[in-house]
């Protein structure tokens, strides 16, 4: 079956890049729209955006000026970049498939915003 | 962005009790409201899309109703393993918001 596992830092200091990639195994990044989430430790979730192969991208407004969704089918990955982190942006990120709803996630991975 | 306000945060019952949890939105959403359960360490599980359908694997004491800006969310008989944070989420337009949650814990 279809399975998401986030990768990347899990320590980024204030003011640089957070910079997180979700591996699809069992299914290819060439279908369905890919999604990044995040949930502040303790807190509810806030959805940061989507992205279909064909270029279709969605992203939520208060994050737009610093972040980047992108996909690389060679790899079958999917990627996360923001910039000009702070402590604000410390969280649980979460990989998901879907654009209306998200039956499919990854198992989250914790970032630090600290230096 | 359209605001999801759940009610009540926090729940407290007992196995085989029945609970509602409802989610209002501050405009209209049709039926593009989801239900998601998520328990301490564990990514979020969907459990209904469209306000109504039952995500496959998801038990049918799970229900789920509501149109426009008033939603339920509906356990019948709960069961040990229902005790978790449930979230309502729009995807009517995005930014695709979530409600705060609400804790069910046991009683």
């Amino acid at each position: 079956q279809v399975q998401l596992q986030e990768s990347g830092p899990g320590l980024v200091k204030p003011s640089e890049t957070l910079s997180l990639t979700c591996t699809v195994s069992g299914g290819s990044v060439s279908s369905y729209y890919w999604s990044w989430i995040r949930q502040p430790p303790g807190k509810g979730l806030e959805w940061i955006g989507y992205m279909y192969h064909s270029g279709t991208i969605k992203y939520s407004p208060s994050l737009t000026s610093r972040v980047t969704i992108s996909i690389d089918t060679s790899k079958n990955q999917f990627s996360l970049k923001l910039t000009s982190v702070t402590a604000a942006d410390t969280a649980i990120y979460y990989c998901a498939r879907g654009d209306h709803n998200y039956p499919l996630w990854g198992q989250g991975t914790l970032v630090t915003v600290s230096s | 962005d359209i605001q999801m306000t759940q009610s009540p945060s926090y729940l407290s019952a007992s196995v085989r009790d029945s609970v509602t949890i409802t989610c209002r939105a501050s405009q209209t959403i049709s039926s593009y409201l989801n239900w998601y359960q998520q328990k301490p360490g564990k990514a979020p599980n969907l459990l209904i899309y469209g306000a109504s359908t039952l995500q496959s694997g998801v038990p049918s004491r799970f229900s789920g109703s509501g149109f426009g800006t008033d939603f339920t969310l509906t356990i019948s008989s709960l069961q040990a393993e229902d005790f978790a944070t449930y979230y309502c989420q729009q995807s009517y337009t995005t930014p695709h918001t979530f409600g705060q949650g609400t804790r069910l814990e046991i009683k």
